[in-house]
């Protein structure tokens, strides 16, 4: 099985202030026959489901704010905020997309500072 | 709109059993690929199974497997997951969700989880 790791487990940031996770996966999930890396971002509320932020590694989903964005390629990803808002309060994980089982990081919780 | 809503969740005794249905709406069912994953309280998430679109492949976490049974029926655009032999460790809310489906040069991709239900829970206590 593929085992995501992200870092940090949480962290504090100011409003306006940028915010980034990381997310390491223990083998590539880079997708050789569409040179995709099959990694997702999620964002869940307190309360709610999980909400898809982005997929392959750096592609926005619909509706999503241009301040969330992915990076990354092979084992090594990061989910970025470049400019935190309050609404950006919540849990963010990362899934491996690659094979079964669809593994998820642990989760970072953002909070305000 | 699509829409997922799940329902069968409840109180059940260790080696109970329980069928969670998960009714889709606002697309094409038949055409996707669906799963479970679940979330006990305060916990991250844990993928549980998935079911290609016409039902003749699955696939399951190795902590559920040969316990849980994932399938589906498109003529009533539900989803169900039939969970037998439980374990206090299987509480959870359990979420069905819709995998996204990317098309392009002949080839389909399933690339996340686009889609998801609010979620039942599911209690194993004595």
């Amino acid at each position: 099985d593929i085992v995501m790791t992200q870092s940090p487990d949480s962290l504090a940031v100011s409003l306006g202030e940028g915010a980034t996770i990381n997310c390491k996966s223990s083998q590539s999930v880079l997708y050789s026959s569409n040179n995709k890396n099959y990694l997702n971002w999620y964002q869940q509320k307190p309360g709610q489901p999980p909400k898809l932020l982005i997929y392959w590694a750096s592609t926005r989903e619909s509706g999503v704010p241009d301040r969330f964005s992915g990076s990354g390629s092979g084992t090594d990803f990061t989910l970025t905020i470049s400019s935190l808002q309050a609404e950006d309060v919540a849990v963010y994980y990362c899934q491996q997309y690659y094979g079964p089982p669809f593994t998820f990081g642990q989760g970072t919780k953002v909070e305000i500072k | 709109e699509v829409q997922l809503v799940e329902s069968g969740g409840g109180l059940v005794q260790p080696g109970g059993s329980l069928r969670l249905s998960c009714a889709a709406s606002g697309f094409t069912f038949s055409n996707y690929w669906m799963h479970w994953v679940r979330q006990a309280p305060g916990k991250g998430l844990v993928w549980v199974s998935r079911i290609n679109s016409d039902g003749s492949s699955t696939n399951y976490a190795d902590s559920v497997k040969g316990r849980f049974t994932i399938s589906r029926d498109n003529a009533k655009n539900t989803l169900y997951l039939q969970l037998n032999s439980l374990r206090v460790e299987d509480t959870a809310v359990y979420y069905c969700a819709r995998a996204s489906t990317y098309c392009g040069g002949g080839r389909c991709y399933r690339a996340s989880n686009d889609y998801w239900g609010q979620g039942t829970l599911v209690t194993v206590s004595s």
